[in-house]
């Protein structure tokens, strides 16, 4: 059973660029949740879906999107990147919304670097 | 909204320690789940805890959700070189609320 996949693994962007990262979760999950790891701030929240719906959405500025696709597959984009943008972002896939004791299983991340 | 403090936000320690590591909260959380990071890699999952006062093993580790809901601790023990990595505590508060994470534990094992 293939895992959560995400795409692309490593990026560099300039400033005022903007990125789109994909996740893949894995066959028959439908929940999907986004997190940005930094050194300084651990795993922070960005959002989750689940059937094509935003179900809930961390305290990160109207730069950072997403959606999720009819398969199950999901993006986010950042517009006008940030120096401070630059992070680990994970993607974690579940059989059900998180608001059931159903646990997490992340991809390996997709590494973004703004100079 | 809710945080998780855990602690120590480092250790070094000799090949074949024990080790403990725990996270705590002012709030109730409903789940407790310990999840491990190697380098370049995304957080694996290690242990899940559903109920208060649960003592749950995988093989060399040993996690406990704490009494009062608001706490809970890992241990591993006869630590070897592969167990180098970074620990998170998770906790899932319940209701409509994503998991919330701790800022991890650094582990470093000297062989």
């Amino acid at each position: 059973k293939a895992g959560v996949t995400q795409t692309p693994r490593y990026l560099i962007k300039t400033r005022g660029q903007q990125v789109t990262l994909s996740c893949s979760p894995i066959s028959g999950h439908r929940s999907v949740s986004w997190y940005q790891q930094t050194p300084g701030q651990g795993l922070q929240f960005l959002f989750e879906y689940f059937s094509e719906t935003q179900r809930n959405k961390g305290n990160f500025p109207g730069r950072f999107s997403g959606r999720q696709f009819s398969n199950s597959r999901s993006e986010m984009n950042v517009s006008t990147l940030e120096l401070g943008d630059s992070a680990l972002y994970l993607c974690a896939s579940s059989l059900m919304a998180t608001s059931g004791a159903n646990v997490l299983t992340f991809g390996a991340g997709s590494r973004l670097t703004v100079l | 909204g809710q945080q998780l403090n855990q602690s120590p936000q480092s250790m070094f320690i000799q090949e074949g320690e024990d080790v403990s590591m725990n996270c705590t909260s002012s709030s109730i959380f409903n789940t407790w789940l310990w999840y491990k990071q190697d380098p370049g890699e995304g957080p694996v999952l290690l242990i899940a805890l559903y109920k208060a006062g649960e003592l749950t093993s995988n093989g060399r580790l040993t996690a406990q959700f704490g009494i009062t809901r608001k706490d809970s601790f890992l241990n591993i023990s006869a630590s070897i070189p592969s167990d180098v990595g970074i620990y998170f505590c998770a906790g899932l508060p319940g209701g409509n609320t994503p998991l919330v994470f701790g800022k991890g534990t650094r582990l470093s094992v000297i062989a």
